[in-house]
This record gives C-alpha cells, structure tokens and sequence, in this order.
C-alpha cells in the first residue's frame, strides 16, 4: 500500500514562502495525479493545486497565483510552494493521491503550518 | 465559503441509520458521478469512504453506502456503530477552474 509523508517547516512568518515535500513510498511513476490539501483549524478541506508525473499543474485560482507546484521523480516526491504567506494561509496541509473517478484516495498523516510574527 | 452544502451535524442511536446530504450545482454533482465521500476523525488524515457516488474502496464496511440524485449526493451509515463518530467530507470535481470542492462537513454523533 502506498504511503505519502509530508515534510517542511511548522512556523513561518508573514510575507515568508512556504515549502512542503511529500515523499510517496512507491508508485510514484505510475500514471497519476498527486495533490495538496489543506484544511483550518477546525474548518473544512481546500483542494490547493494537482501535478501529474509529467509536470503538468493545475491550481485553485483562489489561491490568486502564489502557488506553485512540481515533482523529483527519481526521489519520489512532488513538492509545493506558497508564497506571500498570510496569517490565513495557516493550516494543516495534507498532499493526497488523486486516484479512481478522481477521488483523493491515498493521504499523508498532514503537517501543521502556522504563519505569526 | 464551501462550494458543496452539508448539513452541520446529524446525529442517531446505536443500529440506526442516518443519511447526510450534499448539495451542489450541475457544474459538478449534476453533471458528473466523480462524487466521494471522507471519514475524518480528530488529529487525523481523512479517508475514502465512497467514491465514484456509490463505490465502496476495499477494506470499508458495507454498512455505507452512496447515491446521487440531481445536484445532491447522499452518504447513508446504516447500523450506526459508535466508532462511525467523526466528520464527513463529501467532494466533487467541477467543471469550473477549481476542479475539485468539498462540502462544508458534517459532525456525526452517535447518541
């Protein structure tokens, strides 16, 4: 069974670039899309951004451009990048595998990201 | 604001069932069959329940279930068991430019 592990720091600040990895344990080259998610402190889920093996990236325009994903696949991983962070963008942020009839079937245990002065 | 509209929370006794709703537009629950559903407990990941509106991922129990009906998508536990407590997500892709949404949630409580 695959298994996804996020990586990346918990404390940034204001106007800082968040920078999470997500290690995929095996079936990385196969055909798939792999995706961010990421959900408040006590508030629902947010589709971030996909990226397929090959690169190719699609994003929530809610995010307004400040996203940017990519993928390593001989280490196995696909990464993600925020920039212009604000207190908002505080969350646990969890990558996920989008699999059968697009559903996120595969997903990280999550990391906490706080952004504070 | 949530895209999908979920009731906040419902709730039953041991052995009954329950049903949560999730309401969308034809831009995404009414115009494809690329709905799911998620189990989330507290401090944890979430995990599919259902995908595909009414398929069960192997290693989940039959006592969920789903269907689809116009824009709404619906969840069913029958034979509500105490560890089914947590939040449901439910999800779709759209066709819109954020393919994907999930409802707002909905906080099962086993009375």
């Amino acid at each position: 069974q695959v298994q996804l592990q996020e990586s990346g720091p918990g404390l940034l600040k204001p106007s800082e670039t968040l920078s999470l990895t997500c290690t995929v344990s095996s079936d990385f080259t196969n055909n798939y899309y792999w995706s961010w998610v990421r959900q408040p402190a006590g508030k629902g889920l947010e589709w971030l951004g996909r990226i397929y093996n090959s690169g190719n990236t699609n994003y929530n325009p809610s995010l307004k451009g400040r996203i940017t994903m990519s993928v390593d696949t001989p280490n196995n991983q696909f990464s993600l990048k925020l920039r212009f962070l604000t207190a908002a963008d505080s969350a646990v942020y969890f990558c996920a595998r989008i699999g059968l009839a697009d559903a996120f079937d595969v997903w990280g245990q999550g990391t906490m990201v706080t952004v504070s002065s | 604001q949530s895209a999908l509209t979920q009731p906040a929370s419902v709730s039953g006794s041991p052995g009954q069932s329950i049903t949560i709703s999730c309401t969308g537009a034809s831009s995404d629950i009414g115009g494809y069959d690329f709905v799911s559903w998620y189990q989330q407990f507290p401090g944890e990941a979430p995990r599919v329940v259902i995908y595909n509106v009414s398929k069960r991922p192997l290693g989940v129990s039959n006592r969920f279930s789903g269907s689809k009906s116009g824009n709404t998508a619906s969840l069913t536990i029958s034979g509500l068991q105490a560890e089914d407590e947590g939040d449901y997500y439910c999800s779709s892709f759209t066709s819109t430019s954020t393919l994907y949404v999930f409802g707002s949630g909905t906080k099962v409580t086993v009375l």
